[in-house]
């Protein structure tokens, strides 16, 4: 089966444009969380989505969104880029909300910021 | 809040001999601990966790946790290291409500030397 996927694995943007993060559940996975991870330091918690509904956010600004589709897919969204936004950004899926269910990350999206 | 903190960020190690990754956090409720594996250019595998019951959990690749409440730590050990065990590790924790929330601290770098 496949794992969590992420595209795009790379991408380079220039400050102030925006970008668009994609990724995919495990199968029958309904949860997916979104993780910023800058270079030298542990992931950090952007948000939470579990039946389409967003379910937590992390203390992100507002230029931060994301949404989840009917087929549990999802995608995080950052405007107006900075250059700290530049980070591995991890998406992870989970059969649900539950604490205790393992958690399954993706490979990530390496996100640099010029 | 709640807090993790990782007391090595650097932890290198001969093959073959013990090692102990320490992990202590900080929360006012009860947590659910995690240890989560990144080798180069990955993302985040789950290693080890502890949601209740007995206070020592094991991975299958040989490492080991052990819970301890009065010292609010978690700390990763393994008898014998192999080469392949060279990467980050990080320590994480989550809370009952907050299934798929998890904040880490901010990794450990084990660096097994032949």
């Amino acid at each position: 089966d496949a794992g969590v996927t992420q595209s795009p694995t790379h991408l380079i943007k220039t400050r102030g444009q925006h970008v668009t993060l994609r990724c995919s559940p495990i199968s029958g996975h309904k949860s997916v969380s979104w993780y910023q991870q800058v270079l030298g330091q542990g992931p950090q918690f952007i948000f939470q989505y579990y039946e389409k509904e967003e379910r937590g956010r992390g203390n992100f600004p507002d230029r931060f969104s994301a949404r989840q589709f009917p087929n549990y897919s999802s995608e995080l969204n950052v405007n107006a880029l900075l250059l700290g936004d530049s980070a591995l950004y991890l998406c992870a899926s989970s059969t649900d909300r539950v604490v205790g269910n393992t958690i399954y990350f993706g490979e990530g999206s390496w996100l640099t910021v010029v | 809040a709640q807090s993790v903190t990782q007391l090595d960020s650097q932890v290198p190690v001969f093959e073959e001999a013990p090692v102990e990754l320490r992990c202590n956090y900080s929360s006012s409720v009860s947590v659910y601990l995690f240890w989560y594996v990144q080798y180069p250019n990955q993302g985040l595998q789950l290693l080890l966790k502890y949601l209740s019951g007995s206070t020592l959990v094991e991975s299958i690749n040989g490492f080991e946790a052990e819970f301890n409440k009065s010292q609010t730590s978690f700390h990763l050990r393994k008898p014998s290291v192999h080469i392949s065990d060279t990467a980050e590790y990080f320590c994480a924790v989550s809370r009952s409500g907050q299934g798929g929330k998890l904040i880490f601290g901010q990794g450990t770098e084990l660096s097994v030397k032949p």
